[in-house]
């Protein structure tokens, strides 16, 4: 699976779109990128994936550049409690892809 | 639909004794994983089975053994703990490769 590097922490105005990049330039054709979040002492969320077109869901917007060598996402009104740890992954569909490795993340603080 | 269960949610063990984490899964899902998280950090996999009857080591290994004792069911041992071993640790399954993971609760494990 690709390697994928992201800022230690980032801050954000509560009621503004919170962006957040994701580096995988090592990226191969068969595999996804995967956004994941941890809220203090939980479980990680699935938020959303995408191979290469931009997806949205009722979560967030995934933003995926056209050499798919990073990624954007954009939660796009923040709030108090999406305030955790947000984890980029790629990972490949095919069979044999079963490992799913979590970087350190992204620590978001989304302040009042 | 419980989803994922961990039991127990908290444990204290002493230097040298054995334990068994359980974990389980009500979603028919074939793939699980055991991770630790220690503090500030990102989850790390230990082991993952990608299908009853089948288990492989995943980044961090030693010091644990594992069970795939049904579909349902994927336990963690560690036969004589460590202090290093003091960590979060969530179990997760997913249905086929490629589809979301989810996650439990956690168990917070400290070794004294």
């Amino acid at each position: 699976d690709a390697k994928t590097t992201q800022p230690p922490s980032m801050d954000c105005a509560e009621g503004r779109a919170a962006n957040l990049p994701c580096n995988h330039s090592t990226i191969s054709g068969n595999e996804y990128v995967y956004w994941y979040r941890q809220i203090h002492s939980q479980g990680p969320q699935y938020i959303i994936h995408g191979l290469k077109n931009n997806e949205t869901n009722e979560m967030a917007s995934l933003i995926i550049t056209e050499d798919r060598k990073s990624s954007t996402l954009i939660l796009p009104h923040a709030t108090l409690r999406d305030t955790a740890v947000y984890y980029c992954i790629v990972r490949g569909r095919n069979t044999g892809g079963f490992k799913t490795i979590f970087g350190a993340g992204t620590r978001l603080f989304v302040k009042a | 639909n419980a989803g994922v269960t961990q039991t127990p949610k908290f444990q204290v063990l002493k230097t040298g004794q054995s334990m068994t984490l359980q974990c389980a899964q009500d979603m028919n899902h074939n793939s699980m994983y055991w991770y630790r998280q220690d503090p500030g950090m990102g989850l790390r996999l230990i082991y993952y089975s990608a299908s009853e009857g089948t288990t492989d080591k995943g980044e961090v290994p030693n010091g644990y053994n594992v069970s795939r004792l049904n579909k349902r069911e994927f336990s963690l041992r560690l036969e004589s703990a460590a202090p290093s071993q003091t960590s979060v640790y969530f179990c997760a399954s997913r249905n086929r490769d490629g589809e979301t993971q989810y996650f439990g609760p956690g168990t917070r494990l400290l070794v004294l």
